[in-house]
This record gives structure tokens, C-alpha cells and sequence, in this order.
């Protein structure tokens, strides 16, 4: 049972244009998202997260929405560079159990020059 | 660079082996994390210790054990081997919400 999941494996955009990457969870119970970054033979990177409290929260050229009526949450990339390329996990977690990250499956980003 | 460590980068060893992978979290964080990342999957959440005491339990086989010492490492051992078990293996350490992930040990059982 997937508790949260990234149903685009993948994703190719312009240089300059938006990269919108979406994320969907089933657990009510998950009240802060994160994103993270992965390049190949690398560990995840934190990029930007959000509290269940808030339905956006912005840092430079990312921003993240949260829709906590549709269980959804995307990640905004404008304007996109080549250097984003690489794979995005959205995480969710449940404060009250250990602050454990529950990853959805991934979406690769490539920005094309 | 997280700040977080882990060693060995590549171990290869061969079924019904044992081996033991190392992580130092960043310094102050006092809860540490180990995932596993198989071919082409997401992280799975594998346990959570918090300043020596085991937090939180995934889906972690019962072949796998873990501990975290008083200076704050863990280790993660991996014993009985299976080829399945073959994937990247990442700690990640943190002092809130935020995770910060080492760069992992990437383990082939042959």
C-alpha cells in the first residue's frame, strides 16, 4: 500500500520554462512534506518542505503547494535550468511516529538547453 | 556535502554473508535514520534510532539489525545475505522535520 506516490516517472521541460512535479498521499495522518533532490551515486538533497498548516511555502525559484482537501502536493521549478535535472522524491511525514519519512517513488526531471 | 557520513561508499560480498555498514550523523543531530533503496524504487524506511534508543520501525527484514552508539554512529548489520538485498543503502540524520542524507553505501551481494 503506497501511502504516497509520484505518478509521473518521469518529466521533460524547456530551459526557462516551468517544471511542475506532483505528488499525491492517502494518510490523512501526514501533517509536513518534503522534497528532495537526488543526482545519480549521490544521497537525497532537501529542497523545500511545508507544514500541513500552510498550502504554499516558497525559496527562490521553488515553490511548494500543498492541497490538503485533494491530498496533493506540487513542486514548482521556474524557471527551470539543465542543472535540475535529476530525480525528485516528495516525503511525507507523521509527527506523532518518530519523524519517519514515508518517499514517494520518484519523478526524473530533465530540463532540456 | 550533508554532513553526514558513511562508509564503506561500495562493498560487494557474496550470499550468507554478514557485513556491517557505518554512518556518523551530522554533528548535534541526535536521531539517525537508514533507508533502502532497491534497482529503479523509492526509499524504503528501514529504523530510527534517537540518541542510542531504537524510535520507529519499517520494513526492516529481521536478518537486519541496527544499533547507534553513545558518540552518536550507527551501524546497520545486514547478515544472511540474499542476492535481493542487493541496493543502496542510506542514513540520513536529523534534528527536526528535516533529514539530511549521506551519500550512501551501495552493497551487490553476488
Amino acid at each position: 500500500d503506497q501511502q504516497v506516490k509520484q505518478n509521473s516517472p518521469s518529466l521533460s521541460v524547456q530551459e526557462g520554462r516551468i517544471s511542475i512535479l506532483n505528488c499525491d498521499y492517502t494518510n490523512s495522518m501526514f501533517d509536513y512534506f518534503l522534497w528532495y533532490k537526488k543526482y545519480p551515486a549521490e544521497g537525497p538533497t532537501f529542497l523545500i518542505s511545508i507544514s500541513s498548516i500552510k498550502d504554499k511555502n516558497e525559496d527562490g525559484r521553488f515553490t511548494v503547494f500543498l492541497n490538503k482537501s485533494a491530498k496533493h502536493l506540487s513542486l514548482h521549478i521556474v524557471p527551470s535550468q539543465p542543472g535540475d535535472s535529476a530525480v525528485y522524491f516528495c516525503a511525507a511525514v507523521t509527527n506523532n511516529a518518530g519523524n519517519m519519512l514515508t518517499f514517494g517513488g520518484g519523478t526524473r526531471l530533465m530540463v532540456k538547453p | 556535502d550533508s554532513g553526514v557520513t558513511q562508509t564503506p561508499k561500495h562493498l560487494i560480498t557474496a550470499t550468507g554473508q554478514r557485513v556491517t555498514l557505518r554512518c556518523s550523523p551530522r554533528s548535534g543531530d541526535l536521531s539517525v535514520y537508514w533507508y533502502q533503496q532497491s534497482l529503479d524504487q523509492g526509499l524504503q524506511f528501514l529504523i530510527q534510532y534517537y540518541n542510542g534508543e531504537e524510535r520507529a520501525k519499517g520494513n526492516i527484514l529481521e536478518r537486519f539489525s541496527a544499533q547507534q552508539f553513545p558518540d552518536l554512529h550507527s551501524e546497520l548489520n545486514l547478515s544472511s545475505l540474499e542476492l535481493g538485498d542487493s541496493a543502496l543503502y542510506f542514513c540520513a540524520s536529523s534534528q527536526d522535520n528535516e533529514q539530511f542524507f549521506g551519500p550512501g553505501t551501495r552493497l551487490t551481494v553476488l
